[in-house]
């Protein structure tokens, strides 16, 4: 099966910088997505890792290490916007996407 | 970019009675729909995968009878919801997958608007 597991809830204030991990169970995995959603929103992609490192897409950037099964999202700069949910989600070789738990992510002014 | 239109946005009905949810890709072909289905507060949970000519597959414990799908031609999947009750009303969305343009090759998947699914 597949698992990936994230923190249920994190809180920041604006401007700060926060962090959101995954670590994940999977079999033929290929990399490593990450998605927000708003309230009553459909996910919206936000970054891809098929290797090792960080990928960087303005405020926001994603890491991926292979070894340790373990990802996470970097959000910086927080603005009051950026309160929704987060999800890692894995693209296998089945060519499904699973998601995670989901982090919601609260800004606080 | 590509896009899933998804339509219903929302709709009630009453217990008992079917509904059926459209995704039509607008500017690309989806060979294949994934559909998603996700309670207040959780995450999105894959129901089914659907794919152009074919039957489509089914995620475990999901109710191939209770939960149609059709992907009758390379633009439009359709999930409809048969003899629906209070315990299926729920935020349903499809997705595709789209290869991306960014230079590692990556894929990305565009998901529809979604439908919020109430049943009385």
């Amino acid at each position: 099966g597949q698992s990936l597991e994230q923190p249920s809830e994190v809180t920041a204030v604006e401007g700060a910088i926060v962090q959101i991990n995954c670590t994940y169970q999977t079999s033929g995995f290929y990399g490593l997505s990450w998605y927000q959603q708003h309230d009553g929103g459909a996910p919206t992609f936000l970054s891809y890792n098929a290797l090792d490192g960080l990928e960087e897409t303005g405020r926001f950037s994603s890491f991926l290490s292979r070894s340790d099964s373990y990802g996470y999202l970097l959000l910086q700069e927080l603005q009051m916007k950026d309160s929704a949910s987060y999800f890692c989600a894995d693209f296998s070789n089945t060519g499904k996407l699973i998601f995670g738990q989901g982090t919601t992510l609260q800004v606080k002014p | 970019g590509a896009v899933v239109s998804q339509h219903p946005s929302w709709v009630i009905c009453k217990s008992g009675t079917s509904v059926k949810i459209e995704c039509r890709s607008l500017d690309f072909q989806a060979t294949t729909m994934f559909w998603y289905r996700q309670f207040p507060k959780q995450s999105l949970m894959l129901m089914a995968t659907s794919n152009e000519g074919s039957k489509a597959t089914y995620e475990q414990g999901v109710e191939k009878d209770k939960f149609l799908i059709n992907h009758a031609s390379l633009t439009l999947s359709t999930l409809t919801v048969t003899s629906a009750h209070p315990e299926d009303s729920s935020f349903y969305i499809c997705s595709a997958r789209v290869t991306s343009y960014r230079d590692r090759g990556s894929y990305g998947y565009t998901f529809g608007s979604g439908t919020r699914l109430t049943v009385v």
